[in-house]
């Protein structure tokens, strides 16, 4: 069966230290890894995929196999960076328009 | 572009009844998506459909229905309602079918009496 687990229901950091928000995933096959954020009051939106390999906003995430990890990881945080973030993969066994989300981490930034 | 639109933006229904909410997805978007979202299940996927025809469906009861219009437009119903079908439903659309970015609406809060 496919699953998203996200082990940390709250992460909670000082502004300026490391941040990161695990994530670990069961699926046969070569899924793709998404990060999606919801800032408050706003609606979801993608972050990032592991197939852009891109940089936003600071964060990052690698896609290792040999581990099923997809972690996502700031150098340094930033008190706008406090949301709910959510894991999600997507591939051929589930039908590519259909995610399947982990149940989110909240990050809060403080001062 | 406009993003996303969903209405209502909130319901109020009791147990039994049926309830209909609408998606407008972004213009030239063609996929739409539907999730529901509750705090105990998390995001769940409902059904995704793709120039009228249903693509895939989530593990939820044959209570739950949805429909494409030729406009990409999407409805998705629920028939006699329960208590547990108290959830925000995110509906989401994309360009084209598979493996592509998704732009998710604010949601229908849904809640059942």
């Amino acid at each position: 069966a496919q699953r998203v687990t996200q082990p940390e229901k709250l992460l909670s950091v000082f502004k300026g230290a490391p941040v990161e928000l695990k994530c670990n995933y069961s699926y046969s096959g070569s899924p793709e890894l998404f990060w999606y954020v919801q800032y408050s009051r706003q609606r979801l939106q993608l972050l990032l995929r592991h197939i852009s390999r891109e940089s936003i906003k600071g964060f990052t995430a690698d896609l290792n196999k040999g581990e099923t990890s997809f972690h996502l990881k700031k150098p340094f945080a930033q008190e706008e960076d406090s949301a709910m973030y959510y894991c999600a993969l997507s591939g051929q066994n589930t039908g590519f328009q259909k995610l399947v989300f982990g149940t989110g981490t909240r990050l809060l930034v403080s001062p | 572009k406009a993003g996303v639109t969903q209405t209502p933006r909130y319901l109020i229904k009791t147990r039994g009844q049926q309830v209909t909410l609408s998606c407008s997805p972004i213009s030239g978007h063609r996929s739409v998506s539907w999730y529901q979202q509750t705090p105990g299940q998390g995001l769940q996927f409902l059904f995704e459909y793709f120039s009228e025809t249903q693509r895939n469906k989530g593990n939820f009861p044959g209570r739950f229905s949805g429909r494409q219009f030729s406009n990409s437009r999407s409805e998705m119903n629920v028939s006699t309602l329960e208590l547990g079908d108290s959830a925000l439903y995110l509906c989401a659309s994309s360009l084209l079918a598979g493996g592509v970015e998704q732009f998710f609406g604010p949601g229908t809060r849904l809640t059942v009496l």
